[in-house]
């Protein structure tokens, strides 16, 4: 079974430094990957995906991610962090014969120090 | 273009009442999805819908029921609520094309059982 697993519950950064969101899956064949953002009270919203091709895939806000199939991870990235990143971060996999049922990780949250 | 719009946003329901939970979509999508979100447990698939008529359980389907007579329409029904159901519902639709597993969300239904 699919399965995706985020092993920081909860991260500090100071506004300004880097940051890196971990994410490892457990998935028998090639898998579409996915990062979502929400904000307090808010639904999803997609930060990047990866379905094939190049292994680093941007996405909106300044984030990227990298998929290492050897290491089965697809952690995400930014450079400088920003205080209207801090948030919940979910990874997901994409499952079924279109990819159409996800399975998400217990999310990481965020917290950004001035 | 609205996306995924839910009602309620928020609702208390005392146990063994029921409810309907109201999802519709205005992209045309032919996948439908309810997750319930716990506390440090990312998103459970509830129930998904592959098209109007179509339906079936996902992770967490027990305590719930779904119908699906248009391509709009995804709504969630709950009944004899359990405290146990409290938790956030989120409604996703995504287009179910091969290769384009996108799931777009809706801001969620904050539901609590008494």
């Amino acid at each position: 079974a699919q399965s995706v697993t985020q092993p920081d519950i909860h991260i500090t950064v100071s506004e300004g430094a880097s940051l890196e969101l971990r994410c490892n899956y457990s998935y028998g064949a090639t898998p579409y990957l996915f990062w979502y953002v929400q904000s307090p009270g808010q639904g999803l919203q997609l930060l990047l995906k990866y379905f094939s091709g190049d292994t680093l895939v941007q996405g909106i806000k300044g984030f990227e991610a990298e998929f290492k199939r050897s290491q089965s991870s697809f952690n995400l990235r930014k450079p400088s962090v920003h205080w209207s990143d801090a948030a919940e971060y979910f990874c997901a996999v994409a499952a079924g014969n279109y990819g159409q049922n996800f399975v998400f990780g217990p999310g990481t949250r965020l917290s950004v120090l001035p | 273009n609205a996306g995924v719009t839910q009602t309620p946003k928020f609702r208390i329901l005392k146990i063994g009442q029921s409810m309907t939970l109201q999802c519709t979509q205005d992209m045309n999508h032919n996948y439908m999805y309810w997750y319930r979100q716990d506390p440090g447990m990312g998103l459970k698939l509830i129930y998904y819908s592959v098209g109007a008529g179509i339906t079936d359980k996902g992770e967490v389907p027990n305590g719930y029921n779904v119908s699906r007579s248009t391509t709009e329409d995804f709504p969630l029904r709950l009944e004899l609520a359990a405290p146990s159901q409290t938790s956030v519902y989120f409604c996703a639709s995504s287009t179910g094309l091969a290769g384009v597993p996108e799931q777009f969300f809706g801001p969620g239904t904050r539901l609590t059982v008494l």
